[in-house]
């Protein structure tokens, strides 16, 4: 079966940096992407990764490899807003996407 | 502003009852999709459509129909609700559907649903 797995909770504070990992089993695999989801609205688009390697944006970077079934959404200079799920999401060989349950991330002062 | 519309944004209903949950796009995007969304599980497909007139079976399609009559437009109808149905419906949308779909989702803000 399609298995995607990500922590449930993590906790960090305000000013520090946190890494969310994700790791995969999917019947191919066409690319890999995150999502931030805050309590009681939308998911929004982060990241995506096709390569292995790292992608910087801004605060957010994501790495993946590929021969691992491993990605990583590194967090830096957390920030109060940031506290919200994670939803690792990949696509697999028929370009459905399969989403990990998502990780809570709380931010403390 | 751009983006994608669903309605109602909450719904109590009593188990037997039609319901048509509503979700229209204005980025002309060829791609829409429904999702379940529940507590420790990951966002599941229900249906999806690539493009204007065509529709396809996701992960959980059973009890659940969609139609896509034009671009904006992909209702989700549940015929006769049940209690498992219970769930944060989210609707989205893609420039590219499911073949090739390497592009980043845009969602609604989802509609609660009740059902008792």
């Amino acid at each position: 079966g399609q298995n995607i797995d990500q922590p449930t909770e993590m906790t960090a504070t305000e000013g520090a940096i946190v890494q969310i990992n994700c790791t995969y089993q999917t019947s191919g695999f066409n690319g890999l992407f995150w999502y931030q989801q805050h309590a009681g609205e939308a998911p929004t688009f982060l990241s995506y990764n096709v390569l292995d390697g790292l992608e910087e944006k801004g605060r957010f970077s994501s790495f993946l490899s590929r021969s691992k079934g491993y990605s990583y959404l590194l967090l830096k200079e957390l920030q109060m807003k940031d506290s919200a799920s994670y939803l690792c999401a990949v696509s697999d060989s028929n370009y459905q996407l399969i989403w990990g349950a998502g990780t809570k991330l709380i931010i403390k002062p | 502003i751009a983006g994608i519309t669903q309605a109602p944004t909450s719904q109590i209903l009593a188990a037997g009852r039609r319901m048509t949950l509503r979700c229209t796009q204005d980025m002309r995007h060829n791609a829409m999709y429904w999702y379940r969304q529940d507590l420790g599980l990951g966002l599941r497909l229900i249906h999806y459509s690539n493009t204007a007139g065509t529709t396809g079976k996701g992960e959980v399609p059973d009890g659940y129909s969609v139609s896509r009559a034009n671009t904006d437009d992909f209702p989700l109808t549940l015929a006769s609700a049940v209690p498992s149905q219970t769930s944060v419906y989210f609707c989205a949308s893609s420039d590219e559907g499911l073949a090739g779909h390497t592009g980043e989702l845009f969602f609604g803000e989802g509609s609660r649903l009740t059902v008792l």
